[in-house]
């Protein structure tokens, strides 16, 4: 059965950094792009970034290049999200999700990240 | 970026009646290789979202045939037959045709 496990999320002051963990099992874990998606608070959702299998190409959407780094450790089975800089409007649940056959077909169920003084 | 216009807002359906939404692109969806890489989710209340339909028109596995999916270029349906009770939620289209990947706002299906 293919899990993924979130942790890291908690409170954490404007400026300060977070990283993000997925955990993931059922799966060939090396074999599949991941990504991190986001839905702050009462909101849609909202794509993050991406990895490649072997993790030799990373994507980020504009608000967060600079400041998130996404990266994997195939030996673990698991996704990471570095988190700098961080700013109120990063404040959300971070899902990790993976393209096994279809796209974001599994979701992991999601870590909340407060960004607030 | 690809703007997901979903309509209507949110939506009041009997049980066993029909739900159809809309979602609708500011650019054509249809990638270079000919495919159309728009997909429908679910997020139950509490829970994370989950993939219904992937391509248009494909039901992933699992997905009762309740659930339909429609549409080309930029414009797109889903459709909900005979709504019963676990339906309710809210449910987004995503496209994966052009970068930044993105999702549309959402249409919240409550029961009546």
């Amino acid at each position: 059965e293919v899990q993924l496990v979130e942790s890291g999320g908690g409170l954490v002051q404007p400026g300060r950094s977070l990283k993000l963990s997925c955990a993931a099992s059922g799966f060939t874990f090396s074999n599949y792009g991941m990504h991190w998606i986001r839905q702050a608070p009462t909101k849609g959702l909202e794509w993050v970034a991406s990895i490649s299998p072997s993790g030799g190409s990373t994507y980020y959407r504009d608000s967060v290049k600079g400041r998130f780094t996404i990266s994997r450790d195939n030996a673990k089975s698991t996704l990471y999200l570095q988190m700098d800089s961080l700013r109120s409007e990063d404040t959300a649940t971070y899902y990790c999700a993976t393209d096994i056959k279809q796209p974001f077909a599994y979701w992991g169920q999601g870590t909340l990240v407060t960004v607030s003084s | 970026d690809v703007v997901l216009t979903q309509t209507p807002v949110s939506l009041l359906i009997s049980l066993g009646g029909q739900a159809s939404i809309s979602c609708r692109s500011s650019q054509s969806l249809v990638h270079s290789n000919g495919n159309t890489y728009l997909h429908w989710y679910l997020q139950k209340p509490g829970q994370s979202p989950q993939l219904l339909i992937y391509q248009v028109s494909n039901r992933f596995s699992g997905i009762p045939d309740r659930f339909s999916g429609s549409g080309s270029g930029t414009d797109f349906t889903l459709k909900i037959s005979r709504v019963e009770p676990e339906d309710l939620g809210v449910y987004y289209c995503l496209q994966r045709t052009h970068n930044p990947l993105t999702f549309g706002s959402g249409t919240k299906l409550e029961i009546k």
